[in-house]
């Protein structure tokens, strides 16, 4: 069991510019989640994905947000025309959950910081 | 109303010493109760999850439910330096995500 992966672990980027994270979860999990956490908070959710289907996404997030989990493996995270307020750390997690059933107990990936200047 | 609250700290106590974290929750529907650590710069890590009220001991650590109080405590026995972090909070919302509380700052003075 290798734990939850996400590359890259730092990025800077410019204002306007499109950033993308990469999740891979748990091999047998297949329940797949976006947090965001910036400093002194503690994880705010983005979206989730049961398999490839994404389940639910938070009214808090931007158009300029997207994802993805194309064969129910990875997951990628886009966000387009990054702004300054975008700056925080960026955490997938994974569960092994029945549909329709509780979250799960999720593992947390390491982040990516993400800092627009 | 926050959904998840969680006293900032920080609580220090001192080396040996028991460490008592607490949480409120706002969602009477809310099934699942989660405790992460996170050290500074690090993700979350789970350490504990309660389903069930009453106590729920793993080593060194003790959660401990109320459904009808909605709240949710983290015990911490003979408290080591190496618990100093930060201690999250978190409980199943709407749907099938989490929400977290805003984390106690734990500090343990050797």
């Amino acid at each position: 069991d290798t734990g939850v992966s996400q590359n890259p672990r730092h990025k800077i980027t410019k204002r306007g510019q499109n950033v993308t994270f990469r999740c891979d979860p748990i091999s047998e999990h297949n329940r797949l989640y976006w947090y965001r956490q910036t400093l002194g908070q503690g994880p705010e959710f983005l979206t989730y994905f049961q398999n490839e289907a994404q389940l639910e996404k938070s009214r808090l997030l931007s158009d300029r947000f997207s994802a993805e989990r194309p064969k129910g493996s990875f997951s990628t995270l886009e966000i387009q025309r990054t702004e300054q307020g975008d700056s925080a750390m960026y955490l997938c997690a994974s569960s092994l959950a029945k549909e329709g059933a509780e979250p799960g107990e999720q593992y947390f990936g390491p982040g990516t910081r993400l800092t627009v200047t | 109303q926050k959904e998840v609250e969680q006293n900032s700290g920080p609580l220090s106590v001192p080396e040996g010493a028991i460490a008592s974290l607490n949480c409120t929750y706002s969602d009477r529907g809310s099934q699942s109760f989660f405790w992460y650590r996170q050290y500074s710069g690090k993700s979350p890590e789970l350490i504990m999850f309660i389903y069930s009220n009453g106590d729920k001991e793993d080593g060194r650590f003790t959660a401990q439910l109320n459904k009808a109080s909605q709240y949710v405590s983290l015990l911490i026995r003979d408290s080591q330096p190496s618990d100093s972090a930060t201690y999250l909070c978190a409980v199943n919302g709407r749907g099938n995500k989490l929400v977290f509380g805003a984390g106690t700052i734990l500090r343990v003075k050797s």
